[in-house]
């Protein structure tokens, strides 16, 4: 099957430092491509929506100023938690679309001292 | 998207069928059934998907019922690396349709 690559796997940072994550479909183009946030013992949610080219659109609560979402290419996605707070510990899942079937990428886990 | 159900956890013995319920009696007609998995740290795996017709890859076998309002997710021969979450998805398929997920099963393979 297609390959999402995401990284990185993990990352440890101070409160109040900015993160991005990258992630990048590998073997197709995706002019969507899906950011999901993940607690521990809970399901995924979906955080936005990334549209290469354009903005991108963001679930209901989730700040757009704290999660920037930039989708350059056809195959690359990229999400900056900026000012980031111990709350905003989580696994961050991307996912992309390659014909019908939604491929996602290996997650990463963020946290916020 | 339709609404699924499915039960929280189920236990599986090592080389055995495990057998995965799933109950989605909103369905529309041009909603497809979906499956991945999630194993524990890692992002979720495509399974499996159909629309009416039984549906088999080396993965797994997926089954629907005729009125399409359930469907069962059978891996013929459970190992212990199929300890995981499955989730159980309906959706339409178009381009900018993304995945709700649920809470999914969670399956535990025991030796």
């Amino acid at each position: 099957g297609a390959v999402v690559s995401q990284h990185p796997s993990w990352v440890i940072c101070k409160s109040g430092t900015s993160v991005k994550i990258e992630c990048r479909s590998l073997d197709f183009q995706a002019t969507t491509m899906f950011w999901y946030r993940q607690f521990p013992k809970q399901s995924l949610m979906l955080m936005a929506t990334s549209n290469e080219g354009s903005k991108a659109t963001y679930e209901q609560g989730v700040e757009k100023d704290k999660f920037l979402i930039n989708h350059a290419s056809l195959t690359l996605s990229t999400l900056t938690v900026t000012s980031a707070h111990p709350e905003d510990s989580s696994f961050y899942i991307c996912s992309a679309r390659d014909l019908e079937k939604l491929f996602f990428g290996s997650g990463t886990q963020l946290s916020v001292l | 998207d339709a609404k699924t159900t499915q039960p929280p956890s189920m236990d599986c013995a090592e080389g055995r069928a495990a057998n995965l319920p799933c109950n989605h009696s909103t369905i529309s007609g041009n909603e497809y059934v979906y499956w991945y998995r999630q194993i524990h740290s890692q992002g979720p795996q495509y399974i499996i998907h159909g629309l009416k017709n039984n549906e088999t890859n080396e993965m797994a076998s997926l089954i629907i019922t005729e009125d399409r309002k359930s469907s069962t997710l059978i891996l013929p021969h459970a190992t212990l690396r199929d300890t995981a979450v499955y989730y159980c998805i309906v959706r339409v398929n178009n381009a900018g349709n993304m995945l709700t997920f649920g809470g999914g099963t969670r399956l535990m393979v025991k030796p």
